[in-house]
This record gives C-alpha cells, structure tokens and sequence, in this order.
C-alpha cells in the first residue's frame, strides 16, 4: 500500500515552453502533497505544499507563478513549470501522506534546452 | 539555513562489515527523525523512524540512535549487502496536528564493496 506515481519519468523540453508533471496516490487518498526538487549531489529541497481543495503553499523563495500547483482530488497533484528555462532542469519529487507519513513518488527528470 | 545536517558526503563499507551514518540537527523543536534510502532517478523510500521520546529504535538490520542533548542521530546497518548501496538521507519535523513538512540533510552516499 501508499503507492504514489509520477508522470512522465522524464521529460526535455525547450526554453519558453510549459511543462506539467502529475503526482498520484495510487493505493490511497491524500489531502496533503508536497513537491520537492532535487539537484545533483544535494538534498530534497521542498517547494510547495499541496492542499486538496485549496491554494498550495509555497515555500520561500519559489515563484508561485512559475511552479503553478493544482491538487484537484484527493488522488492527483499536478506542478506546472511555466516558461521553463535552463536552470529549471531538475529532479522533481512528489509526496502524499498517508496515516502521517511520506510517501514519495519515483520522480520526474526535467531537462530544458 | 540547512537545519538538519549530514556532514559526510559519501561511506564505503566492506560487505558483512557495519555501516554508520551520522545526522546532526539544530533545530530543537524537531521530535521526529527518519531515515530514507534513494537509488539514482527513484524517489526516497522510508527506512525507519525514531521519535524523540526514544534513544534508539531497531529494525532488522538497521538501528537508529537518537541523542537529544547533542542533536545528534546515527543509522546502523550491519551486517551491510551490496544492495545497501545507495544515498540515505536523514529528515526531521516537528510532530504537529497536520504538519507534516519534513527538513532533509544533505545525503550520504553509502558504497558496500564485495
């Protein structure tokens, strides 16, 4: 149980363009999602939570315009990169919480051109 | 400001042998610790968890040590296998009704050598 996805596992896109990664609870239903971002050889950085039904929480720093968070059901928390660009390029990581823990998804490889 | 620490980037270990791997935090109001294990491209997968009313907690191969006074917390693994291989990462947070943010250190690259 608490089997969570990513889709795509890996993503290139060029400069300008949106890119749009999904988060699912598979196995079970989760209010809370966070997302993460993860750079070569550094730790998890969080960036946003996600709360169904309500606007994410960003954390500071991150542009809630760029990294646009939708948690339309209790199953599915989507993060939207606007206009990516190079330094966008990253490891993104989901989780869902499940009876109070982490579960985390197998991530997305986003590479911008 | 990174508030959970892991000050050694990478361990190599000889198969059969004991694996320790070290986690420091500072902030005080963490009371809940965890230990995950990640292979390349793979999100994180929990390993074991103490809280802060215990000093230690024992799963199988894997023992975690919490010491409140020096903020510190250490993950055993013995004996260590080959598939031990990969990056643990120690997180924290405060255990609060529907907060569930968790801090993560930095890594330790673990490398088990048949």
């Amino acid at each position: 149980g608490a089997v969570v996805s990513q889709h795509p596992s890996w993503v290139i896109c060029k400069s300008g363009t949106s890119v749009k990664i999904e988060c699912r609870s598979l196995d079970f239903q989760a209010t809370t999602m966070f997302w993460y971002r993860q750079f070569p050889k550094q730790s998890l950085m969080l960036m946003a939570t996600s709360n169904e039904g309500s606007k994410a929480t960003y954390e500071q720093g991150v542009e809630k315009d760029k990294f646009l968070i939708n948690h339309a059901s209790l199953t599915l928390s989507t993060l939207t990169v606007t206009s990516a660009h190079p330094e966008d390029s990253s490891f993104y990581i989901c989780s869902a919480v499940s009876r109070g823990e982490q579960f985390f998804g197998p991530g997305t490889r986003l590479t911008v051109l | 400001d990174q508030q959970v620490k892991q000050n050694s980037p990478s361990l190599s270990v000889q198969e059969g042998r004991i694996s320790i791997l070290n986690c420091d935090y500072t902030n005080s109001m963490f009371d809940y610790f965890l230990w995950y294990k990640k292979y390349p491209a793979e999100g994180p997968t929990f390993l074991i968890s103490i809280s802060s009313i215990k000093d230690k907690n024992e799963d199988g191969r894997f023992t975690v040590f919490l010491n409140k006074s020096a903020k510190h917390l250490s993950l055993h693994i013995v004996p260590s296998q080959p598939g031990d291989s990969a990056v643990y990462f120690c997180a924290a947070r405060r255990i609060r009704l529907n907060d569930y943010k968790l801090s993560f250190g930095a890594g330790t690259t673990v490398t088990v050598r048949a």
